[in-house]
């Protein structure tokens, strides 16, 4: 069975500054898909990035990129310039590509200081 | 910028009793979802549908469960009779595709007593 850890219950990072999360996955299929989700204070979950797993090149969007390490199972975000927006609770989340259900992480809660 | 949307919020119930939890998804969306996240723990998968039916169920959904799309907007969880263990957050989401991204829903906090 599929599983996502992440092991960082809770992270701050400076406002401006760089913060790395982390995420392990387990599967044995080839081709599937890798989320991370935001989840502010009392808000729906939103789509944050996507990695194709068959991409070998990694997701960006704005400040968010992803450094995708498909051969460890790993699948990091990386936020630059963090802003107090931020502040969130984050989920790695995996789905293969003949799956409906996405399966997520424990979460990382971020903390921006100012 | 559309969004799934859930009622209510947060719904207290007796154990035994029925509860319904509402969504409606995002207007031209063909696939559903419910998730569900126990507190402290991981959000869970319980079940998909597609063109009135179920495509996919984990084995959290049993026969407690059911899953209704009465009319052209609502998406709907019934939990036939609640346990304690029941108690939640429940998510809804949609799709435009199966493989598209899964807009989710700001949740449903189910306490069961």
């Amino acid at each position: 069975a599929q599983t996502v850890t992440q092991s960082q219950p809770e992270m701050s990072v400076q406002e401006a500054e760089t913060v790395t999360l982390s995420c392990t996955y387990d599967t044995s299929e080839s081709d599937y898909y890798l989320f991370w989700y935001k989840q502010p204070p009392s808000r729906q979950m939103i789509l944050v990035i996507r990695q194709e797993a068959y991409k070998q090149q990694n997701a960006t969007e704005n400040r968010f990129s992803v450094n995708f390490q498909k051969a460890a199972k790993s699948f990091s975000l990386k936020i630059s310039d963090s802003q107090l927006g931020d502040a969130a609770m984050y989920f790695c989340a995996y789905r293969g590509v003949r799956d409906d259900k996405i399966i997520f992480g424990k979460g990382t809660r971020l903390h921006i200081l100012p | 910028e559309p969004e799934v949307t859930q009622t209510p919020s947060h719904q207290v119930t007796q154990m035994g009793q029925e509860v319904i939890l509402r969504c409606v998804p995002i207007s031209n969306h063909l696939y559903f979802y419910w998730y569900r996240q126990i507190l402290g723990q991981k959000v869970e998968f319980l079940v998909s549908f597609y063109n009135n039916e179920i495509s996919e169920k984990s084995e959290i959904f049993d026969d407690q469960f059911s899953v209704e799309r009465p009319d052209g907007s609502n998406f709907t969880l019934k939990i036939r009779s609640t346990k304690l263990e029941d108690s939640a957050m429940y998510f809804c989401a949609s799709s435009w595709t199966s493989s598209w991204e899964q807009y989710f829903g700001p949740g449903t906090r189910l306490t069961v007593t």
